[in-house]
């Protein structure tokens, strides 16, 4: 069965560093989101991407954040530079349609500890 | 924007009782209303979901109701097993953007034996 996969698993770094973490969606997706989870809380939705262009973000997504679809498989979110409230789960999703006809699918998730 | 509350924030229950989780939401558009089960360490899981223009759908054990009018739908576990148990969240697609989940602060299930 296809699945969206994630790479790392868990990432560690100095605050103030950038991060990149890897997805990549099922293949014939073509909606694509990133989320986050701090530990014991909600999933929280990040970003939405469709078409090589941001469809949505939320207050979280400052300029901080920024995805990519560098190529025809990847999916990237970057963080430039980390702060300690960053560390969280970041789950990949993606989707075949949009709205109502578009199951999201997730990822294992990024466990990123900023120390 | 929606807002999605969820209740119980856990839930324990004997092996083949059932177990209820209930959700409101905010958005009388919204349309779309997945379930999904994370177990630890892992990332949710889709279990089952509803489109507004049905009032119930079952999958085997699973079964959601919307009751769009009071704007809430629930989860209903029939004879749950030790290996349902997992933190359960639902969740409503944003209808602006139909494509935005706004989840539930979600539910720990522990299925006792």
């Amino acid at each position: 069965e296809p699945e969206v996969t994630q790479t790392p698993s868990h990432q560690v770094t100095q605050m103030g560093q950038e991060v990149i973490l890897r997805c990549v969606p099922i293949s014939n997706h073509l909606y694509f989101y990133w989320y986050r989870q701090i530990l014991g809380q909600k999933v929280e939705f990040l970003v939405s991407f469709y078409n090589n262009e941001i469809s949505e973000k939320s207050e979280i997504f400052d300029d901080q954040f920024s995805v990519e679809r560098p190529d025809g498989s990847n999916f990237t979110l970057k963080i430039r530079s980390t702060k300690l409230e960053d560390s969280a789960m970041y789950f990949c999703a993606s989707s075949e349609n949009r709205g109502a006809g578009g199951e999201q699918f997730f990822g294992p998730g990024t466990r990123l500890t900023v120390l | 924007g929606e807002n999605v509350e969820q209740h119980p924030s856990t839930l324990s229950v004997q092996e083949g009782d059932s177990a209820v989780i209930k959700c409101t939401y905010s958005d009388s558009a919204s349309n779309y209303f997945p379930w999904y089960k994370q177990e630890l360490g892992k990332g949710p899981q889709l279990i089952i979901d509803i489109r507004s223009n049905v009032g119930e759908k079952k999958d085997q054990r699973i079964a959601v109701t919307l009751n769009k009018t009071a704007k809430h739908f629930s989860l209903h576990i029939t004879e749950t097993q030790p290996e349902d148990s997992a933190v359960y969240f639902c969740a409503a697609i944003d209808t602006g953007t139909a494509s935005k989940l706004t989840f539930g602060t979600g539910t720990r299930l522990q299925v006792t034996l």
